[in-house]
């Protein structure tokens, strides 16, 4: 039963550029939110997907923003990026449906740094 | 401004002892409440998920909650070494509207020495 996955594992970026982060979720889920961790912070939520729609955002601002696709999948993208947007960035999947009991499960990350 | 608060820590007890992690949370509301692992320069791992008031148990693990003292917290019988780690706690936004969004505290890291 393959895990939720991420890629790249690592990413170096420059100031003013944009990136593209990408996640499968676990098998048998449809619902994929993306968090930012900065060092030594719990995550802050960005956005979640479900049904190819961004069902919940964030306090992010418009350079970021996402996509799901068909098969679950989702990307994360950041424009004109920041120092400020050194951080870990992490997908997790779960259930859609169910509200409130959800459970979250994260995939290994993308570490981005910006120079 | 929903917050979840955690003692930071570091929280250090010895090997076989009993670690207590704290954490409260501002939402009334909240309905969920989750407890993540986060060894060094990996990502969270779940452990333990509690809904209801009271204690819930899985292995040396104990989740208690209280919904009315806005308080959760994590017990972990019989300390190992390979528990250091950070400890994050996570609550689920109240409302038909909050789907699955969690809000994290800042963590408490935990270090069980020999």
């Amino acid at each position: 039963d393959a895990g939720v996955t991420q890629s790249p594992t690592h990413l170096i970026k420059t100031r003013g550029q944009q990136v593209t982060l990408r996640c499968s979720p676990k098998s048998g889920h449809d619902t994929v939110s993306w968090y930012q961790q900065a060092l030594g912070q719990g995550p802050q939520f960005i956005f979640q997907y479900y049904e190819e729609e961004e069902r919940q955002r964030g306090n992010f601002p418009d350079r970021f923003s996402g996509h799901q696709f068909p098969n679950y999948s989702s990307e994360l993208n950041v424009n004109a990026l920041l120092l400020g947007d050194s951080a870990l960035y992490l997908c997790a999947s779960s259930l859609g449906a169910g509200g409130d009991y959800n459970e979250q499960f994260f995939g290994p990350g993308t570490r981005l740094t910006v120079l | 401004q929903k917050e979840v608060e955690q003692n930071s820590g570091p929280l250090s007890v010895p090997e076989g002892a009993i670690a207590s992690l704290n954490c409260t949370y501002s939402d009334r509301g909240s309905q969920s409440f989750f407890w993540y692992r986060q060894y060094s320069g990996k990502s969270p791992e779940l452990i333990m998920s509690i809904y209801s008031n009271g204690d819930k148990e899985d292995g040396r693990f104990t989740a208690q909650l209280n919904k009315a003292s806005q308080y959760v917290s994590l017990l972990i019988r019989d300390s190992q070494p390979s528990d250091s780690a950070t400890y994050l706690c996570a609550v689920n936004d109240a409302g038909g509207t909050s789907y699955g969004k969690l809000t994290f505290g800042q963590g408490t890291i935990l270090t069980v020495h020999p």
